[in-house]
């Protein structure tokens, strides 16, 4: 099972919008709405942000919005600020086994 | 709420077998739709799952590391138990175990533990 594919970074400027995209196959992430998105700051547990494509756990920012087409998530984070600033992955249930997760990508925020 | 916490050794050396304990709280792998899964990652690398068990002791492996890795739960402990063998200087990482419902992402993540493979 290969991980699912994501940009190794992407940036944006306080205020902006930024889009991360998480691309896999019609087994995995084209399969089922089961996509996670996960934050994670360096040294820490990652923090999941969005479940089942576009929902989001109790606490999390509506800054922080997910979707689907096909077989590619996205994640967009609207109103860009500072403490966004951390590495992002996506998982999926997959038709084979059960998980696999996105390469992860860099956000920066400029 | 929900707490779950790693430990195990440290370090191991290559060929060894490692065994890590996940303690949880806050939750029983008695309830439908339960699981807990274990998540590694490499230095400066990305997540990788392992592998998962259900309440209905239903057990999920990544292929590539199914011959090397077993699962285990204890209701009554509240703990599930992690087993890989033959481990390579390439398994060094933090290993973290999580919880989830059904397939619904890992909602809740222990602090990881970092496990070093090196003779």
């Amino acid at each position: 099972q290969s991980a699912l594919t994501q940009p190794a970074s992407v940036s944006g400027s306080p205020g902006q919008s930024i889009t991360i995209s998480c691309t896999g196959t019609r087994s995995d992430v084209g399969a089922y709405n089961y996509v996670s998105w996960y934050q994670q700051y360096p040294g820490k547990a990652p923090k999941l942000m969005i479940y089942d494509v576009s929902n989001r756990p109790s606490g999390v920012s509506n800054r922080f919005s997910g979707s689907k087409s096909g077989n590619t998530a996205s994640l967009t984070i609207s109103g860009l600020q500072a403490e966004d600033e951390a590495d992002y992955y996506c998982s999926s249930r997959t038709t084979t086994t059960a998980l696999v997760f996105g390469g992860g990508t860099k956000l920066t925020v400029l | 709420q929900i707490t779950l916490k790693e430990s195990g050794p440290t370090l191991v050396k290559p060929t060894q077998t490692l065994t890590l304990t996940c303690t949880f709280s806050g939750f029983s792998l008695r309830t439908s739709g339960v699981g807990v899964g274990w998540i590694r990652q490499p230095p400066g690398k990305a997540l990788e799952w392992l592998v998962l068990i259900y309440w209905d002791d239903d057990k999920r492996y990544s292929p590539s590391l199914k011959s090397r890795v077993t699962i285990t739960k204890d209701t009554s402990k509240n703990q599930v138990v992690l087993t890989m063998t033959n481990m390579d200087p390439v398994d060094t990482a933090t290993y973290y175990c999580a919880h989830t419902i059904y397939s619904s992402g890992f909602d809740s993540w222990g602090q990881g533990t970092l496990v070093t493979v090196s003779s």
